[in-house]
């Protein structure tokens, strides 16, 4: 079936960086944009941007161009979110999710990864 | 930057009709697609391009949108539509949510 399988939890200091991975399964991994969104403690969602896994086009949020760098390894069908600089505000649980449409950067949210707790803390 | 605005929260009694609003600027002219998300849980779509309904998503779920308010309607509300709502669109290419709304069956 079609998933998005997230990397394990992660705790890291203050000033550090973090990778997560999201591997896809079910589906052709090249023809879906995948994006990534974050969700601080008892907050609501923040889109954080996106990548084309066929072109390795990326697009990011305002806030976050800069600190987030978006990549992807067609031949393991993985994208990975890598966040610098990281900061106690940057605690959150960070999902990855598959566009709905074929080849289309922004529409429906169809699949979700399981979602990756990154803690930040000294 | 685009903003998208919801109410905090919605409580509904079982079985009656809950309303759930966003709004934003000229967001009618714009899809509007919403999502469940449950205690623990990933976000689940509900609602996609303003007013369709994925498979395997109750009937009772509904969306709309004109002007500046896109709406969620869920009819005959059960205790498991207890959840937070997200409403999020597309501005050219970049993505915006609403900052949710926690509906309780009371």
């Amino acid at each position: 079936q079609v998933q998005l399988v997230q990397s394990g939890a992660e705790v890291k200091k203050p000033g550090a960086s973090v990778k997560v991975s999201c591997k896809a399964s079910g589906y052709t991994f090249t023809g879906y944009y995948l994006h990534w969104v974050r969700q601080a403690p008892g907050q609501g969602l923040e889109w954080m941007g996106c990548i084309n896994p066929n072109t390795g086009t990326t697009t990011y949020a305002q806030k976050f161009q800069g600190s987030v760098t978006l990549t992807s390894a067609t031949s393991i069908s993985t994208a990975y979110m890598e966040l610098s600089r990281l900061r106690s505000d940057d605690t959150a649980v960070y999902y990855c999710a598959r566009v709905a449409v074929r080849g289309v950067i922004g529409d429906a949210f169809d699949i979700w990864g399981q979602g990756t707790t990154v803690t930040v803390s000294s | 930057s685009y903003e998208l605005t919801q109410p905090p929260s919605v409580s509904v009694s079982p079985g009656q009709t809950a309303n759930v609003t966003c709004s934003g600027n000229k967001l009618g002219n714009k899809y509007t697609f919403w999502y469940q998300q449950r205690p623990g849980q990933s976000p689940m779509l509900v609602i996609y391009r303003d007013n369709k309904r994925p498979s395997g998503i109750p009937e009772r779920f509904a969306g709309s949108s004109s002007g500046n308010t896109a709406t969620l309607t869920i009819s005959g509300t059960q205790a498991m539509d207890e959840a937070d709502y997200y409403c999020q669109a597309w501005d050219r290419t970049l993505g915006f949510f609403g900052s949710g709304t926690q509906v309780t069956v009371l």
